[in-house]
């Protein structure tokens, strides 16, 4: 069973809009981190939380909004659309913020 | 910031052929990072491969291994005998001793293992 869930897999969004990804996680961890992975550019750091109080924002755009409603729930809210926010979005956990991170499987947004 | 580069953007080895990836950091804080190998085989997700959090020490999985070079500041990838099932994108990252959990990431190697 996929210890990490990210919804949904594949998101087409027009410009302008707003969308939310989804990302649980299932390993009782504290830790949970969002990622960014551009075409032909290497995995960025977005957030990371634990215990739902954020760590460290990364992004430089307010258009990012993480959303922890419950401890293994590490949403993404992004606002206005753009067709630079094409990318594959990775959510992560760990234990706590120095352990091990596992990647959840992504979903890809295309921004039209 | 902090930067990690991996030169090979993509490698190709023949079965039982020895491998190295290659990574070098660069890092802002004053202590030593922690460095990571993650690695993504086709149609999985990403997964740890192996870490070393201590200057001089080396980590190993798989059959592969790597070392924590501090002076070199690299922490390069290898294997004596790579198999086909080793093909897959190799990412070298590194994380600071700041208490954010962040991770910076190379842009990655794929390797492909000829038969």
């Amino acid at each position: 069973d996929p210890k990490i869930i990210q919804k949904p897999k594949y998101l087409v969004a027009v410009t302008g809009s707003e969308k939310i990804l989804i990302c649980e996680q299932y390993l009782g961890h504290n830790a949970m981190y969002w990622y960014r992975q551009s075409a032909k550019k290497p995995l960025e750091f977005m957030f990371s939380y634990s215990y739902q109080k954020l760590m460290d924002n990364q992004t430089a755009s307010s258009r990012f909004q993480p959303q922890s409603s419950k401890k293994n729930h590490l949403d993404l809210q992004i606002t206005a659309l753009k067709p630079d926010d094409s990318a594959t979005y990775f959510c992560a956990s760990s234990q706590d913020w120095d352990r091990e991170q596992y990647f959840g499987p992504g979903t890809r947004l295309t921004v039209l | 910031g902090d930067s990690v580069t991996q030169t090979e953007g993509q490698v190709t080895v023949s079965e039982s052929k020895s491998l190295i990836i290659n990574c070098t950091y660069s890092a802002t804080s004053i202590g030593y990072p922690n460095l990571f190998w993650y690695v993504r085989y086709p149609g999985e997700g990403l997964q740890l491969l192996l870490k070393v959090i201590t200057a001089g020490q080396k980590g190993s999985s798989r059959g592969f291994e790597a070392t924590y070079n501090k002076e070199a500041t690299s922490f390069h990838l290898q294997k004596a005998s790579v198999q086909e099932s080793d093909s897959a994108v190799y990412y070298c990252a590194l994380s600071e001793s700041t208490n954010t959990g962040k991770l910076t990431f190379g842009d990655g190697t794929v390797l492909t293992v000829k038969p």
